[in-house]
């Protein structure tokens, strides 16, 4: 199916342990971002790519790590997870052009216990 | 940095009601402007996109305007029906390729 899908849907895991939550697209869109949402905060960037090999920080990463081997992948690294990483996370795709709509996935919601 | 600020919080209107959402952003050197659905649970569905360039963009009910210079925009919905509601949110573009968010409006549509 075209668009953008995030696996898992929903986890649970423990504090301390490393989790990776997968994001895939099919339209070879450039950019790829994640996002986290969370009440009173709203969306914030995580990291995004410009393109394969190439990551860069957004707005909160610390305690996440991220990588892009193939441009249709974007997977996002929580190294040792926290309570403070419980939220939603959000992926999303755009073309390299910046007129271009940003699309997401249906997101992933993380429980740190 | 970019802030953009949804007002109001949350909206309850009668169905059959025009309504207006407003978003503002403080940098006016956007690309672009792009409104987002989000039902409770859900992800974001593109709604519109209005580039920089443009005042407004249409798509059926929905009516988008952008007034880059003032740094507002508005989202205007026809003829409002009880599966409008949902959380609208604002975000736009600036020089980099990432977007900025607005912590959205909670729309109820009351039958």
């Amino acid at each position: 199916d075209a668009g953008i899908t995030q696996s898992p849907r929903y986890k649970i895991t423990e504090t301390g342990r490393q989790v990776t939550l997968m994001c895939h697209q099919t339209w070879s869109h450039s950019y790829m971002f994640w996002y986290r949402q969370d009440l009173g905060h709203g969306l914030r960037l995580i990291y995004y790519s410009a393109a394969a090999d190439i990551t860069d920080k957004g707005e909160v990463p610390d305690g996440y790590v991220v990588s892009r081997s193939k441009t249709e992948n974007f997977p996002l690294t929580l190294e040792s997870a926290t309570r403070s990483q419980t939220s939603v996370y959000f992926c999303a795709s755009r073309d390299s052009r910046r007129r271009t709509e940003a699309f997401f996935g249906q997101g992933t919601r993380l429980t740190v216990v | 940095k970019q802030e953009v600020t949804q007002i109001p919080a949350a909206l309850s209107v009668p169905e059959g009601e025009n309504l207006v959402l407003n978003c503002s952003f403080t940098d006016s050197a956007i690309y672009n402007l792009q409104w987002f659905r989000q039902d409770p649970g859900k992800g974001l569905t593109s709604l519109l996109l209005i580039q920089s360039s443009q005042r407004e963009q249409t798509s059926g009910r929905l009516n988008a305007s952008l007034d880059k210079s003032s740094g507002r925009s508005t989202l205007y919905i026809a003829a409002s029906q009880p599966g409008d509601s949902a959380t609208y949110l604002c975000a736009v573009t600036p020089g980099a390729n990432n977007l900025f968010f607005g912590t959205g409006t909670r729309l109820t549509v009351i039958p």
